[in-house]
C-alpha cells in the first residue's frame, strides 16, 4: 500500500522552512527520500533505516519514528533550487520478494519564490 | 562515472506496435528496477531484478509487458501491442546491494507515448 504525504503541495518564500510528512499503515525497514524536478528523473536525498535515526546534510535532515510507521522530511532556509517534487519511498525490509522494493508517495510539490 | 543510461529518450509509437526501451544499470550495481511514472498513478515500480534474476514482478499491469536481464550491464522492458493507455515516463533504476537499506539512482527516463 502506497505511503501517504503531507501537504501535497506548499508555497515557500526563499529562507523559510518546510516539513514534509510520510506515513505508512505497514511496519517499515527504510524510507527513502527523493526529489524529482519537472522533465527529470528523481534524485536521491537520503535514506533512514529502522532504528528511528535522524539523518541530514547541508539545510535538508529527515527522522525516521518507526514506531509511528512515520518519516519527516525538514528543508531548512530554503533555496530556490529547492523547488520541485518530493517523494518518500517505504522499504518494508527482509524476508519475501518486497525485500528490496520501494513503494513511493503520491510526492509533495514544493514551491519555492524569490 | 556514468549513470543509469536509458534508451530511447522519446518513444513515439501507434497503439499495437511493439515498444521496447532499453537500459544500462550502474556498473558494479546488481540491483535493477523498472518504474512507470503517470500523472494519475504516481510512481510505481513494474519489476525489479537482483544478480539478473527477476524477483518481484507483481507490479506488471498485464501480460503485454515482459522484463529481461540477459546480463549484469543491460535490461529491457517490452510492451507488445502497446495501448494509449501504456502512455507514461518509464524510468529504470539501479542500486547497490540488496534490500531496500541501498540507494537507488534513477535514469533519465523514456517518455513513451502511444497513440
Amino acid at each position: 500500500q502506497q505511503p501517504v504525504q503531507s501537504p501535497q503541495a506548499m508555497i515557500l518564500r526563499e529562507g523559510e522552512d518546510a516539513v514534509i510528512n510520510c506515513s505508512s499503515s505497514k511496519a517499515l525497514y527504510s524510507v527513502h527520500w527523493y526529489r524529482q524536478k519537472h522533465g527529470e528523473a528523481p534524485v536521491f536525498l537520503m535514506i533512514l533505516l529502522k532504528g528511528g535515526e535522524q539523518k541530514g546534510h547541508d539545510k535538508i535532515s529527515a527522522s525516521f519514528n518507526e514506531k509511528k510507521q512515520q518519516s519527516s522530511l525538514y528543508l531548512t532556509a530554503s533555496q530556490l533550487s529547492y523547488s520541485g517534487t518530493y517523494f518518500c519511498g517505504t522499504g518494508q525490509g527482509s524476508g519475501g520478494t518486497s525485500y528490496g522494493k520501494l513503494t513511493f508517495g503520491q510526492g509533495t510539490i514544493l514551491t519555492v519564490h524569490p | 562515472d556514468a549513470g543509469v543510461i536509458q534508451s530511447p529518450r522519446h518513444e513515439v509509437t501507434e497503439m499495437g506496435q511493439e515498444v521496447t526501451l532499453r537500459c544500462k544499470p550502474i556498473s558494479g550495481h546488481n540491483s535493477l528496477f523498472w518504474y512507470r511514472q503517470t500523472m494519475m498513478r504516481g510512481l510505481e515500480l513494474l519489476i525489479y531484478f537482483n544478480n539478473n534474476v527477476p524477483i518481484d514482478d507483481s507490479g506488471m499491469p498485464e501480460d503485454r509487458f515482459s522484463a529481461k536481464m540477459p546480463n549484469a550491464s543491460f535490461s529491457t522492458l517490452k510492451i507488445q501491442p502497446s495501448e494509449p493507455r501504456d502512455s507514461a515516463v518509464y524510468f529504470c533504476a539501479s542500486s547497490f546491494g540488496t534490500g531496500s537499506s541501498y540507494e537507488q539512482y534513477f535514469g533519465p527516463g523514456t517518455r513513451l507515448t502511444v497513440t
